[in-house]
C-alpha cells in the first residue's frame, strides 16, 4: 500500500522569498505523483503531476516539483512566492496498475507574509 | 476543462436530521465518483467510491447506513448524512474521474455543521 509523508505542517515565508514544501512517499510499485492546492473552504485544484518522462514538472503559476526515485521524494518549489500563494498544499500518490485512487498527505499550510 | 459542481457549499442542520449533498459532473460523464471527509488542518480521508448503477464501496470504518451514497446517473452522485450528530460536522468533498484512471476533478466542498 502506498503512503505519503509531508514533513512540514506549516511553512511561513516572506513574500518574494523562495519556498520548498517537502513530500516523501512509500510504495512497492511504480507511482504517479501529484500536488494539489486548496484555498479556504474550497475543493482541491491540481497544481502539477508526474506521470512519466522528465522528472521535473512545472505548473503555469511558477511552481515546480522534481521526482527523485532514489529518495522517494517529490518536493514542491517556487523561487519567489506571492501573497496569493497562501493556501494548503497536498501531495498525493497513486500506484500504477492498481485502482489509481490517490492517497493524500496531511497537507502543508503555506503562509506568505508581506 | 472538466468541472464538478457540489451543493450546497454550506449547511447547518439540527441534530437528528438528514442532509443531502449533491455532486454533479457538468461537462463529462463520470462513471466513478469519490467522497472524502476532511477534518480541520488534516488530509482528505476517502469515505467511499461511488459507481454509477451499482452499490458504493465504503472504506473500512465508514458506516454505510449513516452515509448513504447514490449514483443514479453518469453525472450525479449524492451523499446523505442520516440522523446527523455534532461529530458528523466536517468538510465533505467529492471528486470524479474525468480523464482516464488518473484524472480527478474535485468539487468545491460542503461545510456541514450539526447543532
Amino acid at each position: 500500500a502506498q503512503s505519503v509523508t509531508q514533513l512540514d505542517s506549516q511553512v511561513p515565508v516572506f513574500e518574494e522569498a523562495p519556498v520548498e514544501l517537502r513530500c516523501n512517499y512509500s510504495s512497492s510499485v511504480s507511482v504517479y505523483l501529484f500536488w494539489y492546492v486548496q484555498y479556504p473552504n474550497q475543493g482541491l485544484q491540481l497544481l502539477l503531476k508526474y506521470l512519466s518522462g522528465s522528472t521535473l514538472v512545472e505548473s503555469i503559476n511558477g511552481f515546480e516539483a522534481e521526482f527523485n526515485k532514489s529518495q522517494t521524494s517529490f518536493h514542491l518549489r517556487k523561487p519567489s512566492v506571492h501573497i496569493s500563494d497562501t493556501a494548503e498544499y497536498f501531495c498525493a500518490v497513486s500506484e500504477t496498475g492498481g485502482s489509481y485512487i490517490p492517497t493524500f498527505g496531511r497537507g502543508t499550510s503555506l503562509i506568505v507574509h508581506p | 476543462g472538466a468541472v464538478v459542481s457540489q451543493h450546497p457549499s454550506r449547511v447547518i442542520c439540527k441534530s437528528g436530521t438528514s442532509v443531502k449533498i449533491e455532486c454533479r459532473s457538468l461537462d463529462f460523464q463520470a462513471t466513478t465518483m469519490f467522497w472524502y471527509r476532511q477534518f480541520p488542518k488534516q488530509s482528505l480521508m476517502l469515505m467511499a467510491t461511488s459507481n454509477e448503477g451499482s452499490k458504493a464501496t465504503y472504506e473500512q470504518g465508514v458506516e454505510k447506513d449513516k452515509f448513504l451514497i447514490n449514483h443514479a446517473s453518469l453525472t450525479l452522485s449524492t451523499l446523505t448524512v442520516t440522523s446527523a450528530h455534532p461529530e458528523d460536522s466536517s468538510f465533505y468533498i467529492c471528486s470524479a474521474r474525468d480523464r482516464g484512471p488518473i484524472g480527478y476533478t474535485f468539487g468545491s466542498g460542503t461545510r456541514l455543521t450539526v447543532v
